[in-house]
């Protein structure tokens, strides 16, 4: 089974930290990405990754960033978190490229709250 | 503009009783339809995938969809509902031409009555 795991549940922080979110994927997936839940607008996808090192957009990518180091982990950050950025947050992966039938596997998700 | 829209926020069924999610998209291709389903606390997980073929796709836990073309339909359906069925339910499209990038619908969440 592919598991996704994200650093944390919960997570409460100040406006102005920088906030890092964690994902770790153990399937050996080359894609991964990050959304964010918020009721009544469904998931939005912040930021993707196709490769190691690789990074797009997605379509909500203003006040964050992501960093791929290595093929498993994915990180999102949160520069000066503000708090419109109070959220749930959700990573997940998928086998390869650019292939619109792979599936994707979710996390359980990061509820972020910033004070 | 393109979308995908689930016209239902809360849907409330009784356990035993037949389910349908409605998910409408707009698209100038057919792109390609899926149905995810978050449980209280937990992350989605796939329920079903549409990209070609029979209409009628099979998923798990019972649950099946049928792709209409000419309404741009993509409907969830469940004969008998159990209890634990209980959970939000998204429609997600990949855009022919669009990688591997899901766009959600809103989300419908259901509530099953005992």
């Amino acid at each position: 089974d592919v598991k996704v795991t994200q650093s944390s549940r919960y997570l409460v922080k100040r406006t102005g930290e920088k906030v890092f979110l964690e994902c770790v994927q153990d399937m050996d997936h080359e894609n991964m990405f990050w959304y964010r839940q918020d009721p009544g607008l469904g998931l939005r996808l912040i930021y993707f990754s196709y490769d190691v090192k690789m990074k797009e957009k997605g379509d909500i990518p203003e006040g964050y960033s992501v960093s791929r180091e290595k093929k498993e982990r994915f990180s999102l950050i949160l520069e000066s978190a503000s708090t419109n950025q109070t959220s749930m947050y959700l990573c997940a992966s998928s086998l390869s490229g650019y292939n619109p039938r792979e599936t994707q596997y979710f996390g359980p998700g990061t509820r972020l709250l910033v004070l | 503009a393109q979308s995908v829209t689930q016209p239902d926020i809360h849907i409330t069924v009784s356990e035993g009783a037949s389910l349908e999610l409605r998910c409408n998209y707009s698209y100038g291709a057919t792109p390609y339809l899926f149905w995810y389903v978050q449980s209280p606390g937990q992350g989605l997980q796939l329920l079903l995938k549409y990209f070609s073929g029979d209409t009628l796709v099979q998923g798990i836990k019972g649950f099946e969809a049928e792709f209409k073309r000419s309404q741009s339909s993509f409907n969830l359906r469940k004969p008998s509902v159990h209890w634990s069925d209980a959970a939000e339910y998204f429609c997600a499209v990949v855009p022919a031409g669009g990688g591997n990038k899901l766009t959600f619908g809103t989300g419908t969440q259901l509530k099953v009555e005992l």
